[in-house]
């Protein structure tokens, strides 16, 4: 089982919808969860943190975590083209001192 | 808030010279910064954890002699690639973990790089 999984994609979204990206992670001891948007070329950019249980919004942004289920999502309300890219989640690995990052879902935002 | 700049964002060397790539964070202090490595379309890698004041942890498969890292103040990481060869042509860039937040990591703009 991989430490963090995420759909590859692409997700194709028209624009205007929600994307919804989901990642499931493995180390139980995780207590910080990250979203980073990663255009082709470019370096990731932090987007998203959560820390507790439930929803946290930010504009069009909403990340949600369930501790219990190792699972964490990022919902984009109005998807744009400009958020078509990779989506990385990242937990912090408690164990390991360092962030834990999946492969990535490519989002594909269609004008 | 929360800049971490690289330099050079491009370098093109010969085979068998060394490069040195600088990560700064301007805004926050970092005791710990990371530098990643990534190829066209793939994943990044981890390579190593660089800690200011104390020796760098190097991931599994990644020669320390020939990454050499130094971490001399709160701000500032080098890695050092050292007899390059063309296999390490690759995208190249650095993270800094902001002391006041809760593990909040930072990337810079990475560094390209070609080896000839």
């Amino acid at each position: 089982q991989k430490e963090v999984e995420q759909n590859s994609g692409p997700l194709s979204v028209p624009e205007g919808a929600i994307a919804s990206l989901n990642c499931t992670y493995s180390d139980r001891v995780s207590q910080s969860f990250f979203w980073y948007r990663q255009y082709s070329g470019k370096s990731p950019e932090l987007i998203m943190s959560i820390y507790s249980n439930g929803d946290k919004e930010d504009g069009r942004f909403t990340a949600q975590l369930n501790k219990a289920s190792q699972y964490v999502s990022l919902l984009i309300r109005d998807s744009q083209p400009s958020d078509s890219a990779t989506y990385l989640c990242a937990p912090y690995g408690g164990a390991t001192n360092k962030l834990i990052f999946g492969t990535g879902t490519l989002l594909a935002v269609q004008p | 808030g929360a800049v971490v700049s690289q330099h050079p964002s491009r370098v093109i060397c010969k085979s068998g010279t060394s490069v040195k790539i600088e990560c700064r964070s301007l805004d926050f202090q970092a005791t710990t910064m990371f530098w990643y490595r990534q190829f066209p379309k793939q994943s990044l890698m981890l390579m190593a954890t660089s800690n200011e004041g104390s020796k760098a942890t190097y991931e599994q498969g990644v020669e320390k002699d020939k990454f050499l890292i130094n971490h001399a103040s709160l701000t500032l990481s080098t890695l050092t690639v050292t007899s390059a060869h063309p296999e390490d042509s690759s995208f190249y860039i650095c993270s800094a973990r902001d002391d006041g937040t809760s593990y909040e990591q930072y990337f810079g703009p990475g560094t390209r790089l070609t080896v000839t």
